[in-house]
């Protein structure tokens, strides 16, 4: 089954740029790597998902490696609010599963 | 505003004494899923549905129970609820998979959760 490691947790000053790494080393071709971050005991809040390509939006990058074997998310300038947990999970090729791991924790510090 | 409401966001119960925690969403969205957070075990899957009448079962279908009656709504219930069942529960949506089977890359969309204490 795909899965994914994460680093249990990281700081970052406030107003850095906080780059948090995922390895995916048994991803297949056509899975798409996904990213969500949890604060406290709310539900999961999607951030940014892609294939193979970078991709940007309003709350952050996405670097994926070209042999898409693990990716960063780029969060460019951390406010106080990104604290959280930050999850990296792909979809398990041929189901309907997604494979949550338990994610890095995120503080930023003033 | 698009989102997946679960209720209720607590709820504290007896061994035995059934329950359902309700899920809507209003994105016409064809998949939903189920899934219980415990401490060091991360998000587990339950139950999944495909579509209206299409369900099946996830990681950690035992002793849960789902059904699919319109595509807005997907009910948890528990028709004997154990302490180990105690845990924090979460509904999510997605628009589908976008075509082929084995690709689609619509996200999950998660409701605020549903913490659950049997005693």
């Amino acid at each position: 089954d795909a899965k994914t490691t994460q680093p249990p947790s990281m700081d970052c000053a406030e107003g850095r740029a906080a780059n948090l790494p995922c390895n995916h080393s048994t991803i297949s071709g056509n899975e798409y790597v996904y990213w969500y971050r949890q604060i406290h005991s709310q539900g999961p809040q999607y951030i940014i998902h892609g294939l193979k390509n970078n991709e940007t939006n309003e709350m952050a990058s996405l670097i994926i490696t070209e042999d898409r074997k693990s990716s960063t998310l780029i969060l460019p300038h951390a406010t106080l609010r990104d604290t959280a947990v930050y999850y990296c999970i792909v979809r398990v090729s041929g189901t309907y599963k997604y494979i949550f791991g338990t994610g890095t924790r995120l503080k930023v510090l003033a | 505003e698009a989102q997946v409401t679960q209720n209720p966001r607590y709820l504290i119960t007896v061994t035995g004494k059934k329950l359902t925690v309700t899920c809507s969403q209003n994105m016409n969205h064809e998949y939903m899923s189920w899934y219980r957070q415990d401490p060091g075990l991360g998000l587990r899957q339950i139950y999944y549905s495909m579509n209206v009448e299409v369900t099946d079962k996830g990681d950690v279908p035992e002793g849960y129970k789902v059904s699919r009656k319109e595509k807005r709504n997907f009910p948890l219930i528990l028709e004997s609820p154990s302490p180990n069942q105690t845990s924090l529960y979460f509904c999510a949506s997605s628009l589908g998979w976008g075509g082929s089977r084995n690709t689609g890359n619509s996200p999950l969309h998660f409701g605020n959760g549903t913490r659950l204490t049997v005693t």
